[in-house]
């Protein structure tokens, strides 16, 4: 069973950057590409993009692209997600999703979901 | 108007049905998507049940109930999770998924309560 494990909770002021690590565990970590999604308080999921983990190669979601740098130290098997420019709107829960199939194929879906990694922007 | 529209709260008793609807955008043809199905429970990441496409293709995760089951709805360009025998344990929050020009999108969830 795969395991993904995030970073803790982090408080960051408007206008600074957090990153959110997401270490993977019990599988080879780059056959499979990495997911990010984020989810607001008391709203619904929204996808962020996707890293092939094999190759390095990023693909954000529209909307994203500039504030969001996705990642990899596979020493490590670990994926991060940084967030620059942080707003208010970005206070959410961060899930780094293991991608099954092919990402890149448009066919992949999430089984396997880090804990979570709540991110609090706030003055 | 949202790619994909699910109800905000379905209520159903214990063992009934439920059916929870995932309508696709007007011009986005449902028979041309696979349907991914997950379920959230507070403070918890969402879990994925399963997946539809067709009858001769879909995919129901290893653990999941067989009362678990996904569908279409041609007539109504939505796709369909149908829960039967309903249980105290289905209550939650279940998302409907996407692949759409290369991009997942989500529903905005369905809060389901069994009562």
């Amino acid at each position: 069973q795969a395991q993904l494990v995030q970073s803790g909770s982090d408080l960051r002021e408007p206008g600074a950057s957090v990153k959110v690590s997401c270490k993977a565990s019990t599988y080879t970590f780059t056959k499979y590409a990495m997911n990010w999604v984020r989810q607001a308080p008391g709203q619904g999921l929204e996808w962020l993009g996707w890293i092939n983990t094999d190759t390095g190669n990023p693909t954000y979601a529209q909307g994203f692209t500039g504030r969001l740098v996705f990642s990899l130290d596979t020493s490590v098997s670990t994926a991060y997600l940084q967030i620059s420019s942080l707003k208010a709107e970005d206070t959410a829960v961060y899930y780094c999703a293991r991608g099954e199939g092919l990402c890149s194929d448009n066919r992949c879906y999430f089984r396997h979901w880090g804990q979570g990694t709540l991110v609090t922007v706030s003055s | 108007q949202a790619v994909l529209t699910q109800p905000s709260s379905l209520s159903a008793s214990p063992g009934a049905s439920a059916s929870l609807t995932c309508t696709l955008r007007s011009g986005i043809d449902v028979g041309s998507y696979r349907i991914y199905w997950y379920k959230q429970k507070p403070g918890s990441p969402p879990q994925y049940l399963l997946n539809y496409r067709s009858d001769s293709d879909k995919q129901r995760d290893s653990g999941v109930p067989s009362r678990f089951s996904g569908s279409k709805d041609a007539s109504a360009n939505a796709g369909i999770l149908l829960i039967s025998g309903l249980q105290s344990e289905d209550e939650g929050d279940y998302y409907c998924m996407i692949w759409h020009y290369s991009a997942v999108v989500f529903g905005g969830g369905t809060k389901l309560a069994v009562l």
